[in-house]
């Protein structure tokens, strides 16, 4: 079983929907909570970042992460097309393997969203 | 230039060619990694170098992998006699922190696609 679980999807969804997104992890070290955005052919961008357990808000996107549960989620409002993409989780322990503290992440799957008029 | 450049965007080689990738980080940027992305999959870690110094290398899937930043900026991921199995997007991404906590601002390249036929 993989470290870090997301519904691979594909969700499709209509313009100015909710959208929830969603991961399990099972490594009790992550703390660093992350989402990237991915389009086609190009590399991850960040979207949002998270340290432990609460919400964070930045514009039409709030990220969630409850610890006690290991359940991370991105919430999308007012959704458009140019959100179409892949929504990747991804998480980091403060310490890795050997006691190293460099930020290496471990990845969901992805989601495949898209957005139509 | 402002993002993290990767050499070439396609490569197509036979089985048992040897192929090498090139990343050309943001100037200045300490921590290079390289990540591997199959299709339909998230990345997956494969290797770390802060500065020249290759830290962590215990994502590599193989002897066949090697990977070099031998003066702290351009890398090079080398595989050698190339299988199938490594037909996949090969990306590489750095950042100006050495730490966990706030090493989340990764600036990632487009990637290079491998296909191995």
């Amino acid at each position: 079983q993989k470290e870090v679980e997301q519904d691979p999807g594909p969700l499709s969804v209509p313009e100015g929907a909710i959208v929830s997104l969603n991961c399990t992890y099972s490594n009790s070290a992550f703390q660093y909570f992350m989402w990237y955005r991915q389009y086609s052919r190009k590399g991850p961008e960040l979207l949002m970042y998270t340290y432990s357990s609460g919400n964070k808000e930045d514009g039409r996107f709030t990220a969630q992460v409850d610890k006690s549960s290991k359940y991370i989620s991105l919430f999308i409002r007012d959704s458009q097309p140019s959100d179409s993409a892949t929504y990747l989780c991804a998480m980091s322990a403060l310490l890795g393997a050997g006691g190293t503290s460099y930020g290496k992440l471990t990845f969901g799957q992805g989601t495949i969203l898209t957005v139509h008029p | 230039g402002a993002g993290v450049s990767q050499s070439p965007r396609y490569k197509v080689a036979k089985r048992g060619q040897d192929v090498a990738l090139r990343c050309d980080p943001i100037s200045g940027h300490v921590s290079l990694f390289w990540y591997q992305q199959a299709l339909g999959q998230g990345p997956e870690f494969l290797t770390y170098f802060q500065n020249e110094a290759q830290l962590d290398k215990s994502g590599l899937p193989s002897d066949r992998f090697f990977a070099e930043r031998p003066e702290g900026s351009v890398s090079t991921l080398k595989i050698q006699r190339t299988q199938q199995e490594d037909s996949a997007v090969y990306l590489c991404a750095s950042s100006f922190s050495v730490k966990t906590r706030t090493n989340y601002g990764y600036t990632f390249g487009s990637g290079t696609r491998l296909t191995v036929v």
